[in-house]
Parts: structure tokens; C-alpha cells; sequence
């Protein structure tokens, strides 16, 4: 079976302080995707990245990063130096490769809420 | 170039009733799936179309249903509403229903049903 555990409900920061969201996945999958949404209130779904299994390079992009990690499972998101902008429910996500549909699998989230 | 959109935005029901929830996809597009958001949760997967056939289907009861039409909008009906019904209905669409990890998958702002 297919899971994705995001264990911290909630964080809040003040302005300009770094933050790491963890993601820890589950899956039979050898070959699979792992994915990073933002939802802002408005409630539409914003893809922050892609990951397959075998790249596990980290990623940086702007303030955002992405540290995967096969070993351990994970796949944790950080944003340094967060702005109030950045205040939203953030989605980690899983899909395997081999699937008949494009179904995601999504972690219950975790609300960031950055202070000005 | 218009997103996905969906309608209506918010919508209130009684315990029994039935619900059409509309969703065009952005221009191109030929797949549609439906996710349901209840509060504090992650989406789940409810239905994906792709050229007016169901793809595949989540682990949701018959009282779910839907479907696509010729220009590729799509209905998701709900018969018999629950007060476990209430939910963010989230669409998204992808232009030709592969997997996840080979193309992107684009979101609605979705739905909001609420069942008294």
C-alpha cells in the first residue's frame, strides 16, 4: 500500500526565518513520483516540484529546496528566509509509475503560517 | 489562458439530496479527475476520464458518479448526501491523462459542498 505521512499539523514562523516541512512516504514501488503542492485559502492545488525515484539529487529553486532521501524515505521541504506569502497548507504526494490513472496520493498536509 | 474552472464555489445541500458539481478543463486538455478534500485532510482520489471514458475509480461509494462530455467538461454527481459528503471538491485536468510523473496535473480552486 501507498501512504504519505506528513507528521507536523501545524508551524508557525516569524518572517525571515527558515522552515523545513518533512514528508515520509511509503511504497512497494521501486519506480515512482513524489510530488510538493502549495494551497493557498483560494484552494487550488500549486505544483512546486516533481521528484522521480531515481534522481535523488537535491533540488534548489529560489528560496525553495527539496532534500529526498531513499534511505530514509523522505522527502522534506524547505523554505528559507519565508515571507507571509508563503502562509498556506503545503501537500506532500505520491504516484507510482506503473498505474492505469494519474491518481496522487496526498499526505494530510501541514498549515505553515509565517508572521510578519 | 483560462485554468481549470469549476462551479458552483460554494454550494449547501440537505441530508438526501443530490449534488452536480461542473468542471471545464483548460483548453486542450482531454483528461478530468475528481478529488474530494475533507477538512484537515489531504484530496483523495475519486475519478479520472480521459476521452469521455472513466480511467479509473477510488475507493468511494456508487452514490458517486460522473462523467465527461464531447468537449471534455465533466460532472461529478453525488446521490443521497451525507453529512460525510461535505467536502472541497477539487478537479483537475491534464492534457492527455498520463501519469503524474510524465505530465503535470492542473487544479481547480474547487468546489465547496456543505451537507446539513
Amino acid at each position: 500500500a501507498q501512504k504519505v505521512t506528513q507528521a507536523q499539523t501545524e508551524i508557525s514562523v516569524v518572517e525571515k526565518e527558515d522552515v523545513t516541512l518533512d514528508c515520509v512516504y511509503e511504497t512497494r514501488d521501486t519506480t515512482y513520483y513524489l510530488f510538493w503542492y502549495k494551497q493557498p485559502p483560494s484552494g487550488e492545488l500549486v505544483f512546486l516540484i516533481r521528484r522521480n525515484s531515481f534522481d535523488e539529487q537535491n533540488e534548489i529553486s529560489g528560496r525553495y529546496s527539496w532534500n529526498f532521501q531513499k534511505s530514509t524515505s523522505s522527502f522534506n521541504f524547505t523554505i528559507t528566509a519565508s515571507q507571509v506569502v508563503d502562509s498556506a497548507v503545503y501537500f506532500c504526494a505520491l504516484t507510482n509509475y506503473g498505474g492505469a490513472t494519474n491518481k496522487l496520493i496526498f499526505g494530510t498536509g501541514t498549515l505553515l503560517a509565517v508572521q510578519p | 489562458d483560462a485554468g481549470v474552472t469549476q462551479s458552483p464555489t460554494h454550494l449547501i445541500k440537505t441530508r438526501g439530496q443530490h449534488v452536480t458539481l461542473r468542471c471545464s478543463p483548460i483548453s486542450g486538455h482531454k483528461s478530468v479527475s475528481w478529488y474530494q478534500q475533507v477538512l484537515g485532510q489531504g484530496p483523495q482520489f475519486i475519478f479520472q476520464y480521459y476521452e469521455k471514458e472513466e480511467r479509473g475509480r477510488g475507493n468511494f461509494p456508487d452514490r458517486f458518479s460522473a462523467r465527461q462530455f464531447p468537449n471534455y467538461s465533466s460532472e461529478l454527481n453525488v446521490n443521497a448526501l451525507l453529512l460525510g459528503d461535505s467536502a472541497l471538491y477539487l478537479c483537475a485536468s491534464s492534457l492527455r491523462g498520463q501519469r503524474p510523473g510524465v505530465e503535470k496535473l492542473f487544479f481547480g480552486s474547487g468546489t465547496q459542498l456543505s451537507v446539513l
